[in-house]
Parts: C-alpha cells; structure tokens; sequence
C-alpha cells in the first residue's frame, strides 16, 4: 500500500520554507526521501531508521515519527535548486529479507526566483 | 560515466508487440531493480534481481520477463504489449540486497498505442 504524501504541489519563493509530509497506514521499518528533476533520475536524499530520527543534508532535514508512522522533509531557505518532485519511499517490518521500498505519489516542488 | 543507463529513452510501439528495454550499472553493485511509474507518479517496485538470482517478483503479469545475464546488467523484456503498460519504467541498483541506497537510471518512456 503506498504511503501518501502531501502536499501533492508546492510553489516557493527563494529563500521560503517548505514541509513535505508522508505517512503510511502500516508499521514501518524505514522512510527514504528522494528527488527528481524533470526528466531525470530519482536522487537519494536520506533514510529514517528510527522513531524520532531526524537527518540534515546541507538545508534539507527529515524526521521519522514512527508512532504517528509518519515523516516529514523539511526545506529550509529554498534554493532554486530545490525545484524538482520529492518522493518518499516507505519499508514496512513485514518486509522480507530483501529491501522493498514503496514509493509515494510524490510533491512537487517548484522554488521562483 | 552515467552509473546506471537504461536504453532506450523513449519507446512507442503499438499494440500487440513485444519490446526489451536494457540496464547496464557500472557501479559494481550487486542488486538490480526495475521499477514503474504510473501516470500517477506512483513508483511501484517489479522485480529486484541481486547476483542474478531473482528476489523480488511482484505481482506482475506474466508478459513482463527480467533478464539478468550477469550481476551488471538486468534487462526488461514485454511480450504482447497492451495500454496499460504505457509508463515510465526504471531500473536500480543498490551495492546489495540490504542496501539503504538506489542508483536510478533516468528512465525509459514507454508508449503503447
């Protein structure tokens, strides 16, 4: 079942922030957030592993609420380069031996000057 | 050097007919995935492939067949094509089965018409 994610579009100004939320009606063992740009390949951004996690990479964090089975990415001062479409990827604990990730519809992010 | 490549970008073929997309990762990784992305961006795991020995198969109709001739290539072949299957369709790989990590490819545009 995929997890859903809102919103499913946000526009910014340079230097706005920006939540990203995403939850899942099952258990979950982890949540991975990636990146898209028109017309190309999805780019890993970070994983959550543990309740309450939170992860930083340059202005862009994440937590992992495992209670509430959701996390959140958070966008700090937007750059232009942010623009692109935000999935996340969740791992159930039901999971077998082999990672298997389920992906979100994905948000996408559109950052004006 | 692009580390995962899928060939070819685009395909439009017509109903009925039967196509191969290829991947080829340079990363010497041992796990290789082919993903879909729907028109609702949602992107759904097929199969996932580590030392060439199938791991994951979801449920995919039986039209669809991966081809792992070795651990650096994972090829799509799709018999008797129908509407449905137009999608994006994209390969991965992680360095092994527990990998946090994907490598996606920048994708293959399939059209049935």
């Amino acid at each position: 079942q995929q997890p859903v994610q809102s919103p499913q579009a946000v526009i910014l100004r340079e230097g706005e922030d920006a939540v990203i939320n995403c939850s899942s009606s099952k258990a979950l063992y982890s949540v991975h957030w990636y990146r898209q740009k028109h017309g190309e390949a999805p780019v890993f951004l970070m994983i959550l592993l543990k309740g309450g996690e939170q992860k930083g990479h340059d202005k862009i964090s994440a937590s992992f609420n495992e209670k509430k089975q959701q996390s959140s990415l958070y966008l700090t001062a937007s750059q232009l380069s942010y623009s692109g479409t935000y999935f996340c990827g969740t791992e159930r604990r039901d999971s077998g031996s082999a990672r298997q990730l389920t992906f979100g519809s994905g948000t996408q992010l559109t950052v004006l000057p | 050097d692009t580390a995962v490549s899928q060939t070819p970008k685009y395909l439009v073929t017509q109903m009925g007919n039967d196509k191969s997309i290829k991947c080829e990762q340079n990363l010497g990784h041992d796990t290789m995935y082919w993903y879909k992305q729907d028109s609702k961006k949602f992107l759904k795991i097929m199969f996932s492939y580590n030392n060439k020995e199938l791991i994951i198969n979801e449920t995919v109709p039986n039209r669809f067949s991966p081809k792992s001739p070795d651990k650096a290539h994972l090829n799509l072949h799709i018999n008797s094509l129908e509407l449905g299957d137009s999608a994006v369709y994209f390969c991965a790989s992680s360095q092994n089965r527990a990998s946090e990590k994907l490598f996606f490819g920048s994708g293959t545009q399939l059209s049935v018409l």
